[in-house]
C-alpha cells in the first residue's frame, strides 16, 4: 500500500515570494507521483507528474517539483507566486505500471496575499 | 476543461433516499474511477471500472454501488443516505496507466 504525507495544512505567503509545498510518500513498490490543484468550488486539475526519467519535473503555471527517491519526497515549488495561485494543493501517489487508484495526501492550502 | 463530465453538479436530498451520480469519461478512456471528498476523510478512492468491469474497490460502503455501461459512462448509486454521506463525489478517467483526469464533481448534500 502507498501513503502520502503533506506536512503543512496551510502555507501563507506574500505575492511574488517563492513557495515550497512539501510532500513525502511511502511505498514498497515503484510509484508515479502527481500534484493536483483544486480552486474553490472546482474539480482537481493536474499540475505536474513524475513517471520516470528526469527527477525535476516542470508543470503548468510555473510550478515544478523534484522527485527524491532517497528521501521519498516530491516537493512542489514556485519561484514567484501570484494571488491567483491561492488554492488547495494535493500530492498523490499511484503504483507504477498499473491503472490503479490514486492515494492522496490531506492537502495544503496555499494562501497568497498582497 | 478536462473532458470528463459529471451530472448533476449539485444534489440535495433527504436521509434514507437514493441518488444516482453520472460520469462520462474522456473520449477513448476505458478506466473510470470514483472518489469521495469530505472534510473529515479527505479524498478517498471508492471504486474503479475498466471497460465495463469492476477492477478495484476502495473504501466504498455496501450502500453504494457503481457500474460502467457499454458506452463507457459510469453511474454511482448511493442508497439509504445518511448525513455523513454529504460530500463532493469526483469521477476521473484515464487511458492505460497514465494520468487520471478529474471531472468537476457532484456536490451531494443530505438533509
Amino acid at each position: 500500500a502507498q501513503s502520502v504525507t503533506q506536512l503543512d495544512s496551510q502555507v501563507p505567503v506574500f505575492e511574488e515570494a517563492p513557495v515550497e509545498l512539501r510532500c513525502n510518500y511511502s511505498s514498497s513498490v515503484s510509484v508515479y507521483l502527481f500534484w493536483y490543484v483544486q480552486y474553490p468550488n472546482q474539480g482537481l486539475q493536474l499540475l505536474l507528474k513524475y513517471l520516470s526519467g528526469s527527477t525535476l519535473v516542470k508543470g503548468i503555471n510555473g510550478f515544478e517539483a523534484e522527485f527524491n527517491k532517497s528521501q521519498t519526497s516530491f516537493h512542489l515549488r514556485k519561484p514567484s507566486v501570484h494571488i491567483s495561485d491561492t488554492a488547495e494543493y494535493f500530492c498523490a501517489v499511484r503504483r507504477a505500471g498499473t491503472a490503479s487508484k490514486l492515494t492522496f495526501g490531506t492537502g495544503t492550502r496555499l494562501q497568497v496575499t498582497l | 476543461d478536462s473532458g470528463v463530465t459529471q451530472t448533476p453538479k449539485h444534489l440535495i436530498t433527504a436521509t434514507g433516499q437514493r441518488v444516482t451520480l453520472r460520469c462520462s469519461p474522456r473520449s477513448g478512456d476505458l478506466s473510470v474511477y470514483w472518489y469521495q471528498q469530505s472534510l473529515d476523510q479527505g479524498l478517498q478512492f471508492l471504486i474503479q471500472y475498466y471497460n465495463g468491469e469492476e477492477r478495484a474497490k476502495g473504501n466504498i460502503l455496501e450502500r453504494f454501488s457503481a457500474q460502467q455501461f457499454p458506452d463507457l459512462h459510469s453511474e454511482l448509486n448511493l442508497s439509504s443516505l445518511e448525513l455523513g454521506d454529504s460530500a463532493l463525489y469526483f469521477c476521473a478517467s484515464s487511458v492505460g496507466d497514465d494520468t487520471q483526469y478529474f471531472g468537476p464533481g457532484t456536490r451531494l448534500t443530505v438533509l
